[in-house]
């Protein structure tokens, strides 16, 4: 247990579909993220959160709105999605935000398999 | 941008073997570098982690060096289990977050 909780475990959704994924941290941390893993691809980092404000947008496209209400919870709400965007989603936390003089570790939940129809 | 490779996208080694597993980047040399453990259906999990001025780290079983004129680090299972068998990733830190390779599959067989 990572501290790290992610819900739903699994999502199978139609491409007109509206769906949430959910990642909440017991960490006391304050930094989040959103990750993509998909097959034989590097974890693409999609969203970075720092003390609750968005630090990081790395090109994602806009049929994924994140929202971090608090420093333990983060959101991933999902729009007509694509069957190119199944994948799995990581959510991370870390202290802080890592820099290149001063790494974070992340700690990272179990992840939510999601499959677009 | 940072690429990075792991050297082979799944190793077998037979049990009570060293596995070795190979992380190489182009590209600046990272200040750190950090592996992580993948079980399937499972997020990644910390391992080690090695600054640039480090030549080797070691925890337990494990063991990570860090050559910073190769662009390589290697990271070592002495004593190999079944239960080490997982994806390793290796992670380089970037501007202000970390960058994953694809992973290496790691199969201990028994």
């Amino acid at each position: 247990e990572t501290g790290v909780t992610q819900t739903p475990r699994h999502l199978v959704m139609g491409m007109t579909n509206k769906k949430s994924l959910k990642c909440e941290q017991h960490l006391g941390h304050n930094a989040m993220y959103w990750y993509k893993q998909s097959a034989k691809k590097p974890l693409e980092l999609m969203f970075v959160y720092n003390f609750k404000e968005q630090t990081e947008n790395n090109s994602v496209p806009s049929r994924f709105s994140p929202e971090c209400p608090n420093s333990s919870h983060l959101f991933l709400h999902l729009h007509t999605l694509q069957p190119e965007d199944s994948a799995l989603y990581l959510c991370a936390s870390s202290q802080d935000q890592g820099t290149s003089g001063s790494p974070e570790t992340q700690y990272f939940g179990p992840g939510t398999r999601l499959l677009v129809l | 941008s940072q690429k990075i490779e792991q050297n082979s996208e799944a190793l077998n080694i037979q049990e009570g073997k060293t596995a070795t597993l190979t992380c190489n980047y182009t590209n600046y040399s990272p200040a750190y570098l950090q592996w992580y453990r993948q079980d399937p259906g499972r997020g990644p999990v910390f391992l080690l982690l090695i600054r640039e001025n480090e030549k080797e780290k070691r925890k337990e079983r494990l063991k990570v060096t860090f050559d910073t004129t190769l662009k390589q680090s290697l990271f070592h299972i002495t004593a190999s289990q079944p239960a080490d068998s997982a994806t390793y990733l290796c992670a380089l830190t970037g501007a202000n977050n970390l960058f994953f390779g694809t992973g290496t599959r790691l199969t201990v067989i028994p």
